[in-house]
């Protein structure tokens, strides 16, 4: 069984601040990772991914990956209001052909101004 | 790039009756193509997995008879619910997996919201 742990939050920052998430797997050999927001009521869009070790940066983004802790975190800076969603890390596991996600139960953010 | 289109975007209809929902890639050729359903405030649940030609693989407690999956081509798919019934009121989202800069990455259509009467 693979595993994808998140904090459900909720998570509440001032316009500003950053934003932290934070997402654990179970399945070491996991090979690919997603961040996406979920605005309620909507379907999830893509905010980044990540492969390797290390920092990724997209604009106010930044994904974090330790395959050796099998932690992966998203930073959101100069949080906005319009960043309150619901925050889904997705993996795919080891040795996925069809590249199945297997998400976590999210994260609700909220940013107040 | 990499959008993906759902229609309709909502229905409603009679229990009993059937309900077709397509899920196209406008601009990529998707490898595989996914059928979730959420209910309010849940968690996505993954229903089945389709290549384009293939049997679609259920995930276990989905009913095949029911939800009638065929992959068309590399650009369409669609979900047909036989004999609806109120149970089965839910958000619907398709997921293409492709796009030119990962193909490993899903990308979400924006949903079909589907209620039973």
């Amino acid at each position: 069984q693979k595993e994808v742990e998140q904090n459900s939050g909720p998570l509440s920052v001032p316009e500003g601040a950053i934003a932290s998430l934070n997402c654990t797997y179970s399945d070491r050999g996991s090979q690919s990772f997603f961040w996406y927001r979920q605005y309620s009521g909507k379907s999830p869009e893509l905010i980044m991914f990540i492969y390797s070790n290390g920092d990724k940066e997209d604009g106010r983004f930044t994904a974090q990956l330790n395959k050796a802790s099998q932690y992966v975190s998203l930073l959101i800076r100069d949080s906005q209001p319009s960043d309150s969603a619901t925050y889904l890390c997705a993996v795919i596991g080891r040795g996925s052909t069809l590249g199945r996600l297997y998400f976590g139960r999210g994260t609700q953010l909220t940013v107040w101004p | 790039g990499a959008v993906v289109s759902q229609h309709p975007s909502w229905v409603i209809c009679k229990s009993g009756t059937s309900v077709k929902i397509e899920c196209r890639s406008l601009d990529f050729q998707a490898t595989t193509m996914f059928w979730y359903r959420q209910f309010p405030k849940q968690s996505l649940m993954l229903m089945a997995t389709s290549n384009e030609g293939s049997k679609a693989t259920y995930e276990q407690g989905v009913e095949k008879d029911k939800f009638l999956i065929n992959h068309a081509s590399l650009t369409l798919s669609t979900l047909t619910v036989t004999s609806a019934h109120p149970e089965d009121s839910s958000f619907y989202i398709c997921s293409a997996r492709g796009g030119t800069t990962n193909t490993d990455t899903q990308y979400f259509g924006p949903g079909t919201r589907l209620t039973v009467l």
